[in-house]
């Protein structure tokens, strides 16, 4: 069974421009969650979606958006980016959505963002 | 105070010793813990997962929970230089939102 897939896996942009990272989740997985991976502040919720619907945000500002296609595949989007947002974004799969205590989660191998 | 705080090391040990990572937490509502493997350039790959109190054990790996003074542990036995790796603890109530630790950086040497 194939597992969760990012793309592109390596991105430079530079302040001020927008970028638009794709995961596609293990098949059969319908939630999807994104976390922004830094060496001071760890990995961070971003948000999940579930059946094309945002399900829980985390604490970041809305320059930080997301969507869900009918088939599950994820997208998130950055807009005016910052020299912090410089990070790894992961995505994880889950089949269901509900937290820990419904089902666990497993992660790509993230996409590097470099904000020049 | 983060919710989940975790030693960042780096932890260098020799192969073979039996290594111990460990986290803190501080909501009490949190029942479920996490302990992830992430290897350079790589996502973290569940290692074990440990619902309330106790301990669980896996091959060469045991997770260990106290509630009562909010410890999280786990114990590799018999390391190798394969387990080197960033190890993160997590942590989760019953909504959705995992806490991850900011991950111990771990070096086995042969």
């Amino acid at each position: 069974k194939a597992g969760v897939t990012q793309t592109p896996r390596y991105l430079i942009k530079t302040r001020g421009q927008q970028v638009t990272l794709s995961c596609s989740p293990i098949s059969g997985h319908r939630s999807v969650s994104w976390y922004q991976q830094t060496p001071g502040q760890g990995l961070q919720f971003l948000f999940e979606y579930f059946s094309e619907t945002q399900r829980n945000k985390g604490n970041f500002p809305g320059r930080f958006s997301g969507r869900q296609f009918s088939n599950s595949r994820s997208e998130m989007n950055v807009s005016t980016l910052e020299l912090g947002d410089s990070a790894l974004y992961l995505c994880a799969s889950s089949r269901t959505s509900g937290g820990a205590g419904a089902d666990t989660q497993y992660f790509g191998p993230g996409t590097r963002l470099t904000v020049l | 105070q983060k919710e989940v705080e975790q030693d960042p090391g780096p932890l260098s040990v020799p192969e073979g010793a039996i290594v111990s990572l460990n986290c803190t937490y501080s909501n009490s509502a949190f029942q479920y813990f996490m302990w992830y493997r992430q290897y350079s350039r790589k996502g973290p790959e569940l290692l074990m997962y440990t619902y309330s109190s106790g301990n669980k054990e896996d091959g060469r790996f045991t997770a260990q929970v106290d509630k009562s003074s909010k410890y999280i542990s786990l114990f590799i036995r018999d390391s190798q230089p394969s387990d080197s790796a960033t190890y993160l603890c997590a942590s989760a109530s019953g909504t959705y939102k995992y806490i991850f630790g900011t991950g111990t950086r771990l070096k086995v040497l042969a």
